[in-house]
């Protein structure tokens, strides 16, 4: 079956501070991952895509990694601010032709000042 | 920049009544989804339409639901007979047709609904 699996559930961190989320999937055939951010309320937004090809990608205070052959990815937030405090939700997409979209359950992340 | 609108941001309704929930993609996008979430759980792919067709739909997206491009800008959502289980919030998105699988899908804030 395929699944998104995001670790951790939720994670709170001082402002300034760094943290590392992670996201294991299952998904096959695999078109490409993706990290988005969701502010509650709000739609989810897009921060990076990687094909298979791709290992590493970078958005600003944002860089996401992926390694294809054990279906791991992660995302890094450096110096980390008051407003990244959302839902980081790890998105895979299985098919190329119409870019269905696995979303992952997310983590959700709290900085405090 | 461009954004994806959707209208209403709440919609209540009566168990069995009829619902569209109405979506402004990006103008020169055109691939177009469907996605709900129920409260508390993750996001849920329902629908993509493609060159007004669907191109792909998932388990949930049964007889009780369609989606009509009616002009050039719309993009709705119909469900007939809503059933309490419907309650969640809707999501459409939109991305560009250059590179499928590398463009960025679109959300927008989404629909809340709420069946009583």
């Amino acid at each position: 079956k395929n699944q998104v699996e995001q670790s951790p559930q939720s994670l709170i961190i001082l402002e300034g501070k760094n943290c590392t989320l992670q996201c294991n999937y299952t998904v096959s055939p695999f078109s490409n991952l993706r990290w988005y951010k969701q502010d509650t309320g709000r739609g989810p937004v897009s921060l990076t895509i990687m094909t298979f090809s791709e290992n590493t990608k970078s958005n600003g205070r944002y860089t996401a990694t992926l390694d294809a052959d054990t279906k791991q990815s992660s995302l890094h937030i450096t110096a980390s601010q008051l407003s990244d405090s959302a839902s980081y939700i790890c998105v895979v997409s299985g098919n190329y032709n119409t870019d269905k979209l696995i979303f992952g359950t997310g983590t959700r992340l709290q900085v405090f000042p | 920049e461009p954004e994806v609108t959707q209208t209403p941001s709440h919609q209540v309704t009566q168990m069995g009544q009829e619902v569209i929930l109405r979506c402004v993609p990006i103008s020169n996008h055109l691939y177009f989804y469907w996605y709900r979430q129920i409260l508390g759980q993750k996001v849920e792919f329902l629908v993509s339409f493609y060159n007004n067709e669907i191109s792909e739909k998932s388990e949930i997206f049964d007889d009780q639901f369609s989606v009509e491009r009616p002009d050039g800008s719309n993009f709705t959502l119909k469900i007939r007979s809503t059933k309490l289980e419907d309650s969640a919030m809707y999501f459409c998105a939109s991305s560009a047709p250059q590179g499928l699988g590398n463009q960025p899908q679109h959300f927008g804030d989404g629909t809340r609904l709420s069946i009583l």
